[in-house]
């Protein structure tokens, strides 16, 4: 089965702290997704890459930076947190055009 | 850009019996892949089931299968059999044929909440 780890479930930081969430997978895939879900809204794309080193925008990258220098691990950094990025992010990873798989989320509060 | 629509934020069924979900979406493409993903209370968002626009028949997946109307742009869930395990959001997605500018990204429903009452 593909695994998808996420480096932590619950994270608190403060406005201004850069932030790093952590995503490796274990099946070798090309593709990795950054999302963020919030009641409400479902889930929004924010970053993802089909490469290492490579990354595209996805919908709301505003605040957000993607770091991917293995294969198996995309990083999401927050610059500088706001309070407005409170919420659950969710990393995911797919093989070429397949379906994608999920990890389990970081819940991430800035206080 | 493509949207996706869950009409029904919550759904409630009786233990054993059949529900339907809902998702219509929006997109001028002709080709794309269409999914329904399970999310339980712990969190972990899971596939449930596939289906690509090419084909016409319908997927299924042991109790889980799909009303996918290309026409209609409409992608429903069956569920039946219902058990109190299947009790979670219940998310539909989208993702184009198209390659680059996110295109490789979901485009996700809102979710409906699925209740199962014993």
């Amino acid at each position: 089965d593909v695994k998808v780890t996420q480096s932590s479930r619950y994270l608190v930081k403060r406005t201004g702290e850069k932030v790093f969430l952590e995503c490796v997978q274990d099946m070798d895939h090309e593709n990795m997704f950054w999302y963020r879900q919030d009641p409400g809204l479902g889930l929004r794309l924010i970053y993802f890459s089909y490469d290492v080193k490579m990354k595209e925008k996805g919908d709301i990258p505003e605040g957000y930076s993607v770091s991917r220098e293995k294969k198996e691990r995309f990083s999401l950094i927050l610059e500088s947190a706001s309070t407005n990025q409170t919420s659950m992010y969710l990393c995911a990873s797919s093989l070429r055009r397949l379906a994608q798989f999920f990890g389990p989320g970081t819940r991430l509060t800035v206080l | 850009a493509q949207t996706v629509t869950q009409s029904q934020p919550e759904m409630s069924v009786q233990e054993a019996e059949t529900v339907t979900l809902s998702c219509t979406y929006d997109t001028s493409e002709s080709d794309y892949y269409l999914f329904w993903y399970k999310q339980p209370p712990s969190r972990q968002m899971i596939l449930v089931i596939r289906q690509e626009a090419y084909k016409q028949q319908n997927a299924t997946e042991n109790r889980f299968s799909v009303n996918f109307q290309k026409a209609a742009k409409s992608f429903s869930l069956k569920i039946s059999d219902s058990q109190l395990g299947d009790a979670a959001m219940y998310f539909c997605a989208y993702r184009s044929q198209a390659s680059g500018g996110g295109a490789d990204g979901l485009t996700f429903g809102k979710g409906t909440h699925l209740i199962i009452q014993p």
